[in-house]
């Protein structure tokens, strides 16, 4: 099992470009959601998902898109990436009950200059 | 809303050493569940232990333990015979046991970064 994975490892982008973290689940969970994690800041979430078609924003969704077209995918679109977005994005899912845990990807960590 | 709250930014303790990490959290619900996640070195955010509001009895997992007092919203991590493996970041988390929209979501503290020294 693959678990949660999340492509690509490390980005360097430039202040004004675009670009899409991608998250991939294969363990059929319902929740899926994106956090960012910061120096001093702990994991804050940006944007989640109860199911397909079904997204909501989080604490710190501005700058961020998602859409969830199937079960199994989860991306994160940086619109017009800003310095402040320079951070560590991980990927994470569940199954709807709410003892369950989250499982999380590997992260993603991003340069924004 | 709910928040988390660890008050202990760093910890250290002796290898074989017990030590506690501290978790106080906001919340006007009755039933929750709280969790305990490391996080190494290595990035990767791995489930320590977890816990039930409405069960009395503490976790445990292995030389982990928790001392949940429900009345005081506490939620303390206890590792007994620390390990040098042991030597993580440390987040505490809490998640509703509401069905309403938007109660899915896992809220974190920021963190208590353990060492262990040999």
């Amino acid at each position: 099992n693959a678990g949660v994975t999340q492509t690509p490892k490390f980005q360097v982008l430039k202040t004004g470009q675009s670009m899409t973290l991608q998250c991939a689940q294969d363990m059929n969970h319902e929740y899926m959601s994106w956090y960012r994690q910061d120096p001093g800041m702990g994991l804050r979430l940006i944007h989640y998902s109860v199911g397909a078609g079904i997204t909501d924003q989080g604490e710190v969704p501005n700058g961020y898109n998602v859409s969830r077209s199937t079960t199994e995918d989860f991306p994160l679109r940086l619109l017009s990436a800003a310095p402040s977005q320079t951070s560590v994005y991980f990927c994470a899912s569940s199954y709807s009950s709410r003892t369950s845990p989250l499982h999380f990807g590997n992260g993603t960590r991003l340069t924004v200059t | 809303a709910q928040t988390v709250t660890q008050s202990q930014p760093e910890m250290s303790v002796q290898e074989a050493e017990t030590v506690t990490l501290s978790c106080t959290y906001d919340t006007s619900e009755s039933d929750y569940y709280l969790f305990w996640y490391k996080q190494p070195p290595s990035r990767q955010m791995i489930l320590v232990i977890r816990q039930e509001a409405y069960k009395q009895q503490n976790a445990t997992e292995n030389r982990f333990s928790v001392n949940f007092q429900k009345a005081a919203k506490s939620f303390s991590l206890k590792i007994s015979d620390s390990q040098l493996g042991d030597a993580a970041m440390y987040f505490c988390a809490y998640r509703s046991s509401l069905t309403q929209g938007g109660s899915e979501k896992l809220v974190f503290g920021k963190g208590t970064k353990l060492t262990v020294n040999p």
